[in-house]
């Protein structure tokens, strides 16, 4: 399975919106609705933000948000915070009953 | 508290083995498939293999698959990966994630355990 296909890097600054994409195939994100979305803060494990495409794990900020269109998930994070300065990943379901993960975007706060 | 903690990890020499382990606690471990995700030093998550709630089913990604091994304890609530023929590109750390609140969504994460393959 390849890599699903995330930009390298995104930034705004506070209280502005950005969105990250994740593109895949029919195989994965276009294929399911099981899209996740992973904040990790240098040093630390990786923390579930968004699954099933849109839904929040409870104690989530409302702030972070997801969708999907065809094979491209995006995740959308709105009134941004300089605590949101992170890598985000995003991670999807795939035909081969795996899952696969995005190569990753670093998200500056300005 | 729900809770993984990996241990095992360490520096070892190419074409070694080395066994992680990843103990759970605060959650039905039995209940639900558990995954290994690598990370190697400045790069992004990879993941390893995954094993069903019962074990009846494990899956591998195929830069691992013939080398590594995933089991679990239920009755221990622990996890583990076995290592085998190890290759400098194997060095990363490795954490647990639990496939708890949905599938494909690890929601629960260990601290991660560093594995270092060199001569």
């Amino acid at each position: 399975q390849s890599a699903l296909t995330q930009p390298a890097s995104v930034s705004g600054s506070p209280g502005q919106s950005i969105t990250i994409s994740c593109t895949g195939t029919s195989s994965d994100v276009g294929g399911y609705n099981y899209v996740s979305w992973y904040q990790q803060h240098p040093g630390k494990a990786p923390k579930l933000m968004i699954y099933d495409v849109s839904n929040r794990p409870s104690g989530v900020s409302n702030r972070f948000s997801g969708s999907k269109s065809g094979n491209t998930a995006s995740l959308t994070i709105s009134g941004l915070q300089a605590e949101d300065e992170a890598d985000y990943y995003c991670s999807s379901y795939t035909s081969s009953s795996t899952p696969v993960f995005g190569g990753g975007t670093k998200l500056t706060v300005l | 508290q729900v809770q993984l903690v990996e241990s095992g990890g360490g520096v070892v020499q190419p074409g070694r083995s080395l066994r992680l382990s990843c103990a759970a606690s605060g959650f039905t471990f039995s209940s639900y498939g558990m995954h290994w995700v690598r990370q190697a030093p400045g790069k992004g998550l990879e993941w390893v293999a995954v094993i069903w709630y019962d074990g009846s089913n494990k899956y591998y990604a195929d830069s691992v698959k013939g080398r590594f091994t995933i089991s679990r304890d239920n009755s221990k609530n622990t996890l583990y990966l076995q290592m085998n023929s190890l290759r400098a590109e194997d060095t990363a750390v490795y954490y647990c994630a639990g496939e708890v609140i949905a599938v494909g969504a690890f929601d629960i994460w260990g601290q991660g355990t560093m594995v270092t393959v060199s001569s």
